[in-house]
């Protein structure tokens, strides 16, 4: 069965701390999404990778970068965490670069920035 | 550019009533279709998606879904709701010249009373 897990259920940071958050899969995909997701905002897409190395922008990218070294690992790296990144982190994967795909989840982060 | 609405923020229902959870989109290209559910503490699961032909989907538990071209909606259906099936649920499009990007709604988040 598909398995998206994320490192950690629930985390607590500092303001100006540097983040990581990480997103392994398993099932041999090629793409690979970092979403936040706020209530009443639905999910919006931060950055997304469709090989290993390359990345690209979602809709919110500010704030935030990615690293791909390895085709199963997607890391979410907040540069410098502050309150209004205080949000549930979900990443996701699908097979082949096509839009017919769907996308597998994994259970989420809920990340607080104090 | 492709947006998603979901027209209800909230939808309460009492067990064993039919559900009507309403999405629709704006989309200059074709698009598939897609309908997720979020348990709670959980990620998103696929319930069913639309890539072509009939416009009627089937999902799983018991969910359905119509693809209206002409009014550009997706309403997902079930005849017979149960407490189980209280959840966030998300409408999300997908254009097809967009390599698998994922474009959601707010959500809809349906609780089942008894």
């Amino acid at each position: 069965d598909v398995k998206v897990t994320q490192s950690s259920r629930y985390l607590v940071k500092r303001t100006g701390e540097k983040v990581f958050l990480e997103c392994v899969q398993d099932m041999d995909h090629e793409n690979m999404f970092w979403y936040r997701q706020d209530p009443g905002l639905g999910l919006r897409l931060i950055y997304f990778s469709y090989d290993v190395k390359m990345k690209e922008k979602g809709d919110i990218p500010e704030g935030y970068s990615v690293s791909r070294e390895k085709k199963e690992r997607f890391s979410l790296i907040l540069e410098s965490a502050s309150t209004n990144q205080t949000s549930m982190y979900l990443c996701a994967s699908s097979s082949e670069f096509v839009s017919n795909q769907p996308q597998h989840f994994g259970d989420g982060t809920r990340l607080s920035i104090l | 550019a492709q947006s998603v609405t979901q027209l209800d923020s909230q939808v309460p229902v009492f067990e064993e009533a039919p559900v009507e959870l309403r999405c629709n989109y704006s989309s200059s290209v074709s698009v598939y279709l897609f309908w997720y559910v979020q348990y709670p503490n959980q990620g998103l699961q696929l319930l069913l998606k639309y890539l072509s032909g009939s416009t009627l989907v089937k999902g799983i538990n018991g969910f359905e879904a119509e693809f209206n071209k002409s009014q550009t909606s997706f309403h997902l259906r079930k005849p017979s709701v149960h407490i189980s099936d209280t959840a966030e649920y998300f409408c999300a499009v997908s254009a097809k010249n967009q390599g698998g990007k994922l474009i959601f709604g707010q959500g809809t988040e349906l609780s089942v009373k008894p």
